[in-house]
């Protein structure tokens, strides 16, 4: 089944604690994006990817990286996480963009 | 940059009725891509339609249906014979580039029985 993996779907951390949500697609899509949605903001883009090792920041990068070593993953590194970042997080892929993008099932964060 | 403005936080419509969500976004580009995304309660994020700016027909993917009007900027939804399945979240985005998707803030859409 093509899809976006994310893990985990749930994760309560403590403030300054690393971690990492990866992003998995078996699709082949070149372009990748994390998101985090916040009420009444809708969805920021926080970093994007067009292909393996190109990556850029989207609105709200502050606080976050990326990486995409591999075609498939891109995984979403929270070096230091603040109460700020407690959000709704996305990762979505696409073939070319102009398609729409499939989104992973989410990640609901919370720093404590 | 490109801004997406959704007027209306919240909406609700009775089963088998037909509603029309609101979205308007600014921008000077002529290319350009719009979409509407359906987020139901299990917070899935799911493609409804898409248009591309520069055909001038309006998309249409069974009951739902856009009016995609160019020169006002505005990409508004319809849904007809609206059922209890169609409530949710919906997100309109406008895309100019690939790799850049901006999202409305979302209209909930409440269907009652």
């Amino acid at each position: 089944e093509a899809q976006v993996t994310q893990n985990p779907r749930y994760l309560i951390t403590v403030t300054g604690k690393k971690l990492t949500v990866t992003c998995s697609q078996n699709m082949n899509h070149e372009y990748m994006s994390w998101y985090r949605q916040d009420p009444g903001l809708g969805l920021r883009q926080i970093y994007y990817s067009m292909n393996v090792e190109v990556t850029d920041k989207g609105d709200v990068p502050e606080g976050y990286k990326v990486s995409r070593k591999e075609k498939r993953n891109f995984p979403l590194i929270l070096e230091s996480p603040s109460p700020n970042q407690t959000s709704l997080y996305f990762c979505a892929s696409s073939l070319s963009g102009r398609d729409g993008y499939t989104f992973g099932s989410g990640t609901r964060l919370t720093v404590v | 940059a490109q801004t997406v403005t959704q007027s209306q936080p919240e909406m609700s419509v009775q089963e088998a009725e037909t509603v029309t969500l609101s979205c308007t976004y600014d921008t000077s580009e002529s290319n350009y891509y719009l979409f509407w995304y359906k987020q139901p309660p299990s917070r899935q994020m799911i493609l409804v339609i898409r248009q591309e700016a520069y055909k001038q027909q309006n998309a249409t993917e069974n009951r739902f249906s856009v009016n995609f009007q160019k020169a006002a900027k505005s990409f508004s939804l319809k849904i007809s014979d609206s059922q209890l399945g169609d409530t949710a979240m919906y997100f309109c985005a406008f895309m100019k580039k690939e790799d850049d998707m901006r999202f409305g803030a979302g209209t909930r859409l409440t269907v009652k029985p």
